[in-house]
């Protein structure tokens, strides 16, 4: 069955940076767009970045654009969140989300991790 | 950007209960409307895909209804084991967004 694995969260300073990994199984993870999503404590939901199945194209919230960075390695079936610049407002669970297809983004969800916590905090 | 209006934030059922669970979208959005439930430390789970068709495996009790700004999520039958957070999510276009989320409590 699909599982998704986040990994990497804890406490960091604010203006340093930090990443996050998602280990995918049980799928084809080279074919599937791969996203982020958080949750700060008590909000909504918040979409954060999406990435091609092939790591081609990229979209990012504005909110995190120009200080997150989302990858993957399909080799290793990982998906990765670079988190520079980091703000108080980024405290947050990530939840790495595979897409139902494989390059537009614009399908939604179909599985989901548990979730990895930042806190960003001096 | 659209905005999903959820409501209500919280409610409280009993078993046996038909459930509603609105979700307003600020322009059209087609069909690209999905629920998802999700309870304490665990994954969230796809309920209904494109605001109709229920996931495969997901309980029949378990229904969507809508097109265009409003869409609705009903629960038949309500039973203890769907006491859960709720959610709405457009892919219609970037970014994707959420509605806030509704709390289910069974009584």
């Amino acid at each position: 069955q699909v599982q998704l694995v986040e990994s990497g969260g804890g406490v960091v300073q604010p203006g340093r940076s930090l990443r996050l990994s998602c280990a995918a199984s049980g799928f084809t993870f080279s074919s599937y767009g791969m996203h982020w999503v958080r949750q700060a404590p008590g909000k909504g939901l918040e979409w954060v970045a999406f990435i091609r199945y092939d790591g081609s194209n990229k979209y990012y919230a504005d909110s995190v654009k120009g200080r997150f960075t989302i990858s993957r390695d399909n080799s290793k079936n990982t998906l990765y969140l670079q988190m520079d610049s980091l703000r108080a407002e980024d405290t947050a669970v990530y939840y790495c989300a595979k897409d139902p297809g494989a390059a537009a983004g614009t399908a939604g969800f179909d599985y989901w991790g548990q979730g990895t916590l930042v806190t960003v905090s001096s | 950007e659209t905005t999903l209006t959820q409501s209500p934030a919280f409610m409280s059922a009993t078993p046996g209960d038909k459930v509603n669970i609105s979700c307003k979208a600020s322009q059209d959005i087609d069909d690209d409307m999905n629920w998802y439930q999700q309870k304490p430390g665990e994954a969230a789970i796809f309920i209904i895909q494109e605001a109709t068709t229920l996931v495969p495996g997901i309980s029949p009790r378990f229904s969507g209804s809508g097109y265009g700004t409003d869409f609705t999520l009903t629960i038949n039958n309500i039973e203890s084991e769907d006491a859960a957070y709720y959610f709405c999510l457009q892919h219609d276009n970037f970014p994707l967004t959420f509605g806030g989320g509704t709390k289910v409590e069974i009584k």
